[in-house]
């Protein structure tokens, strides 16, 4: 399977501890976006970067959030001090240039 | 600000009837007009997309009609099947706009259930 891939699939952490998601997009795209899909909506942009470049940041991300990609391959989105409210699917997107985006199956947090 | 305004919700049809999946948008900037499935588990999947300056495009049994003027769009899922049920989202986004990327602003979702 050549396709988006995220690990872990699920993570359960309880209100105040740190995670770590990882995402590796398709390897010739050089895109990189991460989505936050709460029950019953759409997926909300977080972030995105070029390479290893992060070329925006949405103000949804705050400051307990932060986004790498440091070789330009995989990327990784960190939450510390986990709280309730960041309870969600987080979905990793990979394009080539303004090629369409394909998205990865999630990482669905719980916080508890 | 919501600036992808999808409707209905939710919506029931038979099999082999059509489905009809709105969205409207304020951004007069966006150029980008794709819609995603998503299946229970997994990540949305891109069906179909279309640039203002076309008005209709069709894939197999997907066409997305566009109105530039009424800033809307619509997906039609013709002969619809029970492997259909799932939710649908339109998506757009500026590509024009330098370091703007592909961002899709997504509307809330469709969740369609095809009866047999």
């Amino acid at each position: 399977d050549t396709g988006v891939s995220q690990d872990p699939r699920h993570k359960i952490t309880k209100r105040g501890q740190n995670v770590t998601f990882r995402c590796d997009p398709i390897s010739e795209h050089n895109r990189l976006y991460w989505y936050r899909q709460t029950l019953g909506q759409g997926p909300e942009f977080l972030t995105y970067f070029q390479n290893e470049a992060q070329l925006e940041k949405s103000r949804l991300l705050s400051d307990r959030f932060s986004a790498e990609r440091p070789k330009g391959s995989f990327s990784t989105l960190e939450i510390q001090r986990t709280e309730q409210g960041d309870s969600a699917m987080y979905l990793c997107a990979s394009s080539l240039d303004l090629g369409s985006l394909h998205f990865g199956n999630g990482t669905r947090l719980t916080v508890t | 600000q919501q600036q992808v305004k999808q409707s209905p919700q939710s919506l029931i049809v038979q099999k082999g009837g059509i489905s009809i999946i709105n969205c409207a948008y304020e951004n007069t900037a966006f150029d980008y007009f794709p819609w995603y499935q998503q299946f229970p588990g997994k990540g949305p999947a891109l069906l179909i997309a279309i640039r203002p300056d076309v008005s209709e495009k069709k894939e197999g049994r997907f066409t997305i009609s566009f109105n530039k003027s009424a800033k809307q769009f619509s997906l039609h899922i013709m002969d619809s099947q029970p492997g259909d049920s799932a939710t649908y989202f339109c998506a757009a986004s500026n590509q024009v706009l330098k370091g703007a990327g592909n961002k899709l602003t997504f509307g809330g979702g469709t969740r369609v259930l095809v009866k047999p």
